[in-house]
C-alpha cells in the first residue's frame, strides 16, 4: 500500500526566504507526482506535475524535482512571500490515476 | 474553463439524515473523482469515474454512501444514514485523459457537518 510523508509538518519563515518541502512515498511505481496548495477552508489548487519520466519541473518561483528510485520529491520555493502561506500537499498516481496525499506542510511566511 | 464546481459549500444536518452533494467537472474532462479530507489530514480517495462508468471504488466507501455519474458530465455523490464520523470535506476533481498524465483540478468542496 503507498503512504507518502511529507516533512516538515509546519514551517515558518521570513519573507524572502528560500525553502524546501520535502515528499518521500514508499512505492516506486508511480505513474506521476502532483503538488498542490490550500488555502484555509479551500479545494486544492495544482501547482506542478512530475511525470514519472521526469526529474524536475519549474514554474516561476516553484521548482519540483522526483527521485523516483529513492522515493522522494522536493518542492523549492524561492524568495518566499507572504501570499505563499498555506498548506502544501504532494501526492502520488497509483492506478487509474487516482491520487495519495500525504498530511502536508502548512507554512507561514511572515512579513 | 470555469473549474470544477461543488454545490453546496456548505452542508449541516442531524445524524441519521439523507444528504446529496453535486460536482460539475470541467467540460472536456472525462475523468472524475471523489476525495474526503478531514482537517489535519489529506484527502483520502474515494471513488473514480471514466465517463459515466464507476472503475474504482475505496474500501472507505461503505454501503452508505453512493455515487453517480449518469451521462458522463456532472456527479452526484449520496451518503445515506449519515453519522457523526462522516463530518469532512468532500472534494472533487477532474482530469482529461489525453495522451500523457494530466493533472487533476480541485473544486472548493463540500463541507459536511453532522449534528
Amino acid at each position: 500500500k503507498q503512504e507518502v510523508t511529507q516533512i516538515p509538518a509546519a514551517l515558518s519563515v521570513p519573507e524572502g526566504e528560500n525553502l524546501v518541502l520535502n515528499c518521500s512515498f514508499t512505492d516506486s511505481a508511480i505513474y506521476n507526482l502532483q503538488w498542490f496548495r490550500q488555502d484555509p477552508g479551500k479545494g486544492l489548487t495544482s501547482l506542478l506535475l512530475i511525470q514519472s519520466s521526469q526529474r524536475e519541473q519549474t514554474s516561476g518561483r516553484l521548482n519540483a524535482s522526483l527521485d523516483k528510485s529513492s522515493g522522494r520529491s522536493t518542492l523549492y520555493i524561492a524568495a518566499s512571500q507572504p501570499g505563499d502561506s498555506a498548506t502544501y500537499l504532494c501526492a502520488v498516481s497509483s492506478g487509474f490515476q487516482k491520487l495519495v496525499f500525504g498530511t502536508g506542510t502548512r507554512l507561514l511566511v511572515s512579513p | 474553463d470555469t473549474g470544477v464546481s461543488q454545490d453546496p459549500r456548505h452542508k449541516i444536518t442531524k445524524r441519521g439524515q439523507n444528504v446529496t452533494f453535486r460536482c460539475d467537472p470541467i467540460s472536456e474532462h472525462n475523468r472524475l473523482y471523489w476525495y474526503r479530507q478531514t482537517l489535519g489530514q489529506g484527502p483520502e480517495f474515494l471513488t473514480y469515474f471514466q465517463n459515466e462508468a464507476q472503475l474504482e471504488k475505496s474500501r472507505l466507501l461503505s454501503d452508505r454512501f453512493s455515487a453517480e455519474r449518469p451521462k458522463g458530465s456532472f456527479s452526484t455523490l449520496e451518503i445515506q444514514r449519515t453519522e457523526q464520523g462522516d463530518s469532512a470535506m468532500y472534494l472533487c476533481a477532474s482530469s482529461s485523459d489525453r495522451a500523457g498524465n494530466q493533472p487533476q483540478h480541485f473544486g472548493d468542496g463540500t463541507r459536511l457537518s453532522i449534528l
